[in-house]
């Protein structure tokens, strides 16, 4: 299995500015994800994060709100830019080994955002 | 949108098996069917996937019907600690991974 850590683990931050989280996988891996789950809810991908190129984004999602970043194959991050306290949200960085194939996905613990 | 439907929760009894329905209907012959359960304050953790045989590792076995329009997640000596909410999740083998999270369903435990 892999495993990922992320930084920070939560802060409190203020409304309008921005906030980077790190993510970290133990070993190479094929795919990175983000996810958001928003208090009481599921989780819903927020973008692809491409190895050396931009990232693919969902729909409702955009790179100038959710700029990330993929320098290699093991580090990611999200950036979560001019913060409203609707961006409140468990935020998730995932990865997948393909190699594996079942390409079973691995969760990091969450950074827990609050914005006030 | 997600492609599956289960109950929004469900009791289960320690020590008893917990059987965990999931709809999919609509499922197309190249997705398969993967199980993830998410226990409170951490990121989900994948369980089994499945496409048309049953499978069974060392958490649970799944269980899918021969249309393949429905499966079943089973848990077969239930913790507390199993207390979590599972999610169904259909998955072309081509999605490049993106995992489309339904609202799963919140399994309790109790003693």
């Amino acid at each position: 299995s892999a495993v990922i850590s992320q930084k920070p683990s939560r802060d409190i931050c203020q409304r309008g500015t921005s906030l980077t989280i790190q993510c970290q996988v133990d070993s190479q891996v094929t795919m990175m994800f983000w996810y958001r789950q928003q208090p009481g809810q599921s989780l819903t991908l927020i973008a692809t994060a491409n190895q050396g190129s931009e990232a693919t984004y969902e729909s409702g999602f955009v790179i100038d709100k959710f700029p990330i970043s993929r320098p290699n194959l093991t580090f990611s991050t999200l950036t979560v830019s001019n913060m409203s306290p609707e961006d409140s949200s468990i935020y998730l960085c995932s990865a997948l080994r393909q190699d594996r194939g079942s390409g079973e996905q691995f969760f990091g613990p969450g950074t827990r955002l609050t914005v006030l | 949108d997600a492609k599956t439907t289960q109950p929004p929760s469900m009791d289960c009894a320690e020590g008893r098996a917990a059987n965990l329905p999931c709809n999919h209907s609509t499922i197309s012959g190249n997705e398969y069917v993967y199980w993830y359960r998410q226990i409170h304050s951490q990121g989900p953790q994948y369980i089994i996937h499945g496409l048309k045989n049953n499978e069974t590792n060392e958490m649970a076995s799944l269980i899918i019907t021969e249309d393949r329009k429905s499966s079943t997640l089973i848990l077969p000596h239930a913790t507390l600690r199993d207390t979590a909410v599972y999610y169904c999740i259909v998955r072309e083998t081509d999605s490049w991974g993106k995992l489309q999270f339904g609202a799963g369903t919140q399994v309790v435990v109790t003693p």
